[in-house]
């Protein structure tokens, strides 16, 4: 079955630091995978996607991420995060023509002054 | 940002007794969803339609019924409400394929369901 992991849970980063956020999907056929940002009480926003070609991606608020077909991973990365950035951060993976999401479980973003 | 909202935004209610959320969009989009957000779990596809009247289960249909008899509309029922069903509901819609790309999929701010 499809599947999304991030294998981190909760992760701190000082502000002005850089972001690698891991997501790692099995998948048989092309993935087209997605990550989306949701701050608390929010709705959910997308980052970027990737459906095929170049394999990093560039995103909104200075995002990227970078497809590896051999590791099976989309990690999302930020060269210098800001306070504002503290969220909680979900991959997930497409399928279909029904374009059904199946999302990974999360990683939550603490930045520190 | 995506025309989609929810209603009612917080709802608490007791065991046993019917719910209905209800997600309106005005971007005429085709795919319309609805997911359970909790933690632990990330989101989880409930229902989805691809038109009107066309709906399909998704990996956690038990104890919810979907309709959709106009484009913009996608109801969530909860025939009786038990507390495993407390969480956050998240509806998303979607244009689908065009073009030989995958549309994401955009959301709705959530309704927060709280059943005692």
């Amino acid at each position: 079955a499809q599947s999304v992991t991030q294998p981190d849970i909760h992760i701190t980063v000082s502000e002005g630091a850089s972001l690698e956020l891991r997501c790692n999907y099995s998948y048989g056929a092309t993935p087209y995978l997605f990550w989306y940002v949701q701050s608390p009480g929010q709705g959910l926003q997308l980052l970027l996607k990737y459906f095929s070609g170049d394999t990093l991606v560039q995103g909104i608020k200075g995002f990227e991420a970078e497809f590896k077909r051999s590791q099976s991973s989309f990690n999302l990365r930020k060269p210098s995060v800001h306070w504002s950035d503290a969220a909680e951060y979900f991959c997930a993976s497409g399928r279909g023509a029904t374009n059904k999401l199946i999302f990974g479980t999360g990683t939550l973003l603490a930045v520190q002054p | 940002d995506a025309g989609i909202t929810q209603s009612p935004r917080h709802k608490v209610t007791e065991t046993g007794t019917p719910v209905t959320l209800r997600c309106h969009q005005t971007e005429n989009h085709r795919y319309m969803y609805w997911y359970r957000q909790d933690p632990g779990h990330g989101l989880r596809l409930i229902h989805y339609s691809y038109g009107v009247k066309d709906t399909d289960k998704g990996e956690v249909s038990d104890g919810y019924s979907v309709s959709r008899s106009k484009t913009e509309d996608f109801l969530l029922t909860l025939e009786s409400a038990t507390s495993s069903q407390t969480s956050v509901y998240f509806c998303a819609i979607s244009p689908g394929t065009s073009g030989g790309s995958y549309n994401e999929q955009f959301f709705g701010p959530g309704t927060r369901l709280t059943v005692l």
